[in-house]
């Protein structure tokens, strides 16, 4: 079974600042990542697919790169609804578990 | 523009079942998978298992194989998913999703599952 770890599990930053979310699997995943974002009461949305392709209707100002084994989610200038916790997630089935993006 | 809702929340005692649905609107049905993935409170997103609706073949995760059985009704594009044996520790929300190979990218709104004597 993969395993995906996220790191941090908490970053704290300010709006306006660059966020730089990682995931590494315990063995290649090509690049079949996607990145979802999850607030407080809310399902998870889906943010990137295929390790770099944004989902329909998500801002240019998220970024997905990686393949193998490590990913990485970039948020290039953080805006207030951006903060909440963000997964990795793996062929449809492993998920990683979760960096909570907060305020700072 | 694909929708998934979910049935209501529900209260269940510890040993008994609880179904809940998922009706789809938007899209073909068939034409995709739904998966279901649970979240116990304050903690991460596990995968339970999926269904092909065009095949009715369902596969489930290690950790709940012989407790869940997911099922779907193409007649009305709906999904369920039933879990038995239910245990304090099923306390979550259950979530659908269209399953598209690699990613989920619609979900329904969620289910509460509340397991207390």
């Amino acid at each position: 079974e993969i395993v995906l770890t996220q790191s941090p599990a908490t970053l704290s930053l300010s709006p306006g600042e660059r966020a730089t979310l990682s995931c590494r699997a315990s063995q290649s995943v090509s690049s079949y990542l996607a990145w979802y974002q999850q607030k407080p009461g809310q399902a998870p949305r889906l943010l990137i697919y295929d390790a770099s392709n944004r989902a329909t209707g998500i801002p240019a100002r998220f970024s997905g790169s990686g393949s193998g084994t490590d990913f990485t989610l970039t948020i290039s200038s953080l805006e207030p609804e951006d903060f909440a916790v963000y997964y990795c997630q793996q062929r449809r089935e492993t998920f990683g578990q979760g960096t909570k993006l907060e305020i700072k | 523009q694909v929708q998934l809702v979910q049935s209501g929340a529900e209260v269940k005692k510890p040993g008994s079942s609880v179904k809940v649905s998922c009706k789809a609107s938007g899209g073909t049905f068939s034409s995709y998978a739904i998966s279901w993935v649970r979240q116990a409170p304050g903690q991460g997103l596990e995968w339970m298992g999926r269904i092909i609706p065009i095949l009715g073949i369902a596969n489930y995760a290690q950790k709940f194989q012989g407790r869940v059985t997911i099922t779907a009704d193409k007649s009305t594009s709906t999904a369920y998913m039933e879990l038995s044996s239910l245990r304090s520790e099923d306390t979550a929300v259950y979530y659908c999703a269209r399953d598209m190979a690699t990613v989920y990218d619609y979900w329904g709104q969620g289910t509460l599952v509340t397991v207390s004597s």
